[in-house]
């Protein structure tokens, strides 16, 4: 099957600091990738929707210029959490959807990466 | 309002019993996917059902797409420990293409199996 990977698996790092997550599709072409959010025993939030070689659509309330997405290549997306707060503490998922034929729509999810903003 | 509505959100059975999870709406889906999900992991899809009516079986899990493919429901039976995890149901309305195919997710069951 599909597979998606993300680095890093945790991060920790200082409130002000950046942090970038990488997530990659290992073998497949991900024309689209998602990022979500997840709080414990909670649903995914769907934070943006990012497409090869455009820019990300962001959901309503999610700050663009404080979760930088970018997708510059087939197999390569990366979420870039700027001035960290302990808020944005949380886990982070990515998922990607390749040139799939007609009907199943399916997304392939990463293992997540687990941010804590000290 | 919550476009897909899963229930129970909770649900704590003991091993060898059998139970329901229910994916509601009142919006048509062009398919519907159910996840499972473990602590710390990402989430794992288990189906993908795009046809009204029809089901699926997974070993001890059954899903089934409603015929007017507005609900979906999972069941598992005799269910083990490993069971245990956050089972989620995601859709794509009908109609949606492009950038609009974006999964509409449930808010998930969290299912413990006790031994």
């Amino acid at each position: 099957g599909a597979v998606v990977s993300q680095h890093p698996s945790r991060v920790i790092c200082k409130s002000g600091t950046s942090v970038k997550i990488e997530c990659r599709s290992l073998d497949f072409q991900a024309t689209t990738m998602f990022w979500y959010r997840q709080f414990p025993k909670q649903s995914l939030m769907l934070m943006a929707t990012s497409n090869e070689g455009s820019k990300a659509t962001y959901e309503q309330g999610v700050e663009k210029d404080k979760f930088l997405i970018n997708h510059a290549s087939l197999t390569l997306s990366t979420l870039t959490v700027t001035s960290a707060h302990p808020e944005d503490s949380s886990f982070y998922i990515c998922s990607a959807r390749g040139r799939q034929g007609v009907g199943a729509y399916e997304q392939y999810f990463g293992p997540g990466t687990r941010l804590t903003v000290t | 309002t919550q476009l897909l509505e899963q229930s129970p959100q909770f649900l704590s059975i003991q091993e060898g019993e059998n139970l329901t999870v229910y994916c509601n709406s009142s919006s048509v889906f062009s398919s519907l996917q159910w996840y499972r999900q473990e602590p710390g992991e990402g989430p794992v899809l288990l189906v993908t059902v795009v046809t009204g009516g029809e089901v699926k079986k997974l070993k001890r899990l059954t899903f089934q797409f409603g015929d007017a493919r507005k609900d979906s429901s999972l069941h598992i039976t005799a269910a083990q420990p490993g069971d245990t995890g956050l089972y989620l149901c995601a859709g794509i309305k009908d109609g949606r293409a492009g950038n609009n195919r974006k999964l509409i997710w449930g808010l998930g069951t969290s299912l413990a199996v006790n031994p």
